[in-house]
């Protein structure tokens, strides 16, 4: 069945360090991909979506494009803010369901 | 904004005990969601609705049920609560396909002790 894997948290960075968090998927047919952000005490909020291969969501400074050839859809940001500090989720919509990664927790120090 | 709100944000029930979480959403959406949120797990899929009345098995529905009687309202209940399911309960809605990006509550941290 249809499967998201994204990296394994915390990760802890600096401000104005760069970041990526590594998402890839498995699906039957041709689904839309998604970043979600959870920032504490808050539910889910969508950062930025992508719904068809080669397609570039971006919002807030991250960008994350969707590779259909490596099934990707890697979060990137250039200059993290300690206000980025939160539990980052990639997910994937196809026929009646998303499907949510794991979550990646975040922590950027000043 | 869409708002979705959450009866209780904190909830601490015993074990047997019939529990209902209420969700409220303003922006007329057709579709409504339960997940649960467990840590490593991420959200996992208990019940969904498209319409008023109308509701299908996520990939967990066990131990649960669900009702929708008006279009702004999603109610999940709780039978007989047991301890595994404490848990984080979020709740989301939509509108027009179910692909489409879903508008979060700040969800209800449920204790079973």
């Amino acid at each position: 069945g249809d499967s998201v894997t994204q990296m394994e948290g915390p990760v802890t960075l600096s401000e104005e360090a760069f970041l990526t968090i590594n998402c890839t998927y498995t699906a039957t047919g041709y689904p839309s991909l998604f970043w979600y952000v959870q920032y504490p005490g808050e539910g889910l909020q969508l950062l930025l979506k992508a719904t068809k291969a080669d397609d570039k969501g971006s919002n807030k400074g991250f960008e994350a494009t969707y590779r259909k050839e490596t099934t990707s859809f890697h979060l990137e940001k250039g200059s993290v803010q300690v206000s980025d500090s939160a539990v980052y989720f990639c997910a994937l919509s196809e026929g009646f369901k998303t499907i949510f990664g794991a979550g990646t927790r975040l922590f950027v120090k000043a | 904004d869409v708002k979705v709100t959450q009866s209780s944000r904190y909830l601490v029930k015993r074990t047997g005990e019939k529990v209902f979480l209420e969700c409220v959403q303003d922006m007329d959406h057709e579709n409504m969601f339960w997940y649960r949120q467990d840590p490593g797990l991420g959200l996992r899929l208990i019940y969904f609705s498209y319409d008023v009345k109308m509701k299908e098995k996520g990939d967990i529905p066990e131990g649960y049920s669900v009702s929708r009687e008006k279009k702004e309202r999603f109610s999940l209940i709780l039978e007989s609560a047991s301890t595994n399911q404490t848990s984080m309960y979020l709740c989301a809605s939509s509108v027009g396909t179910l692909t489409n990006e879903q508008f979060f509550g700040p969800g209800t941290r449920l204790t079973v002790l």
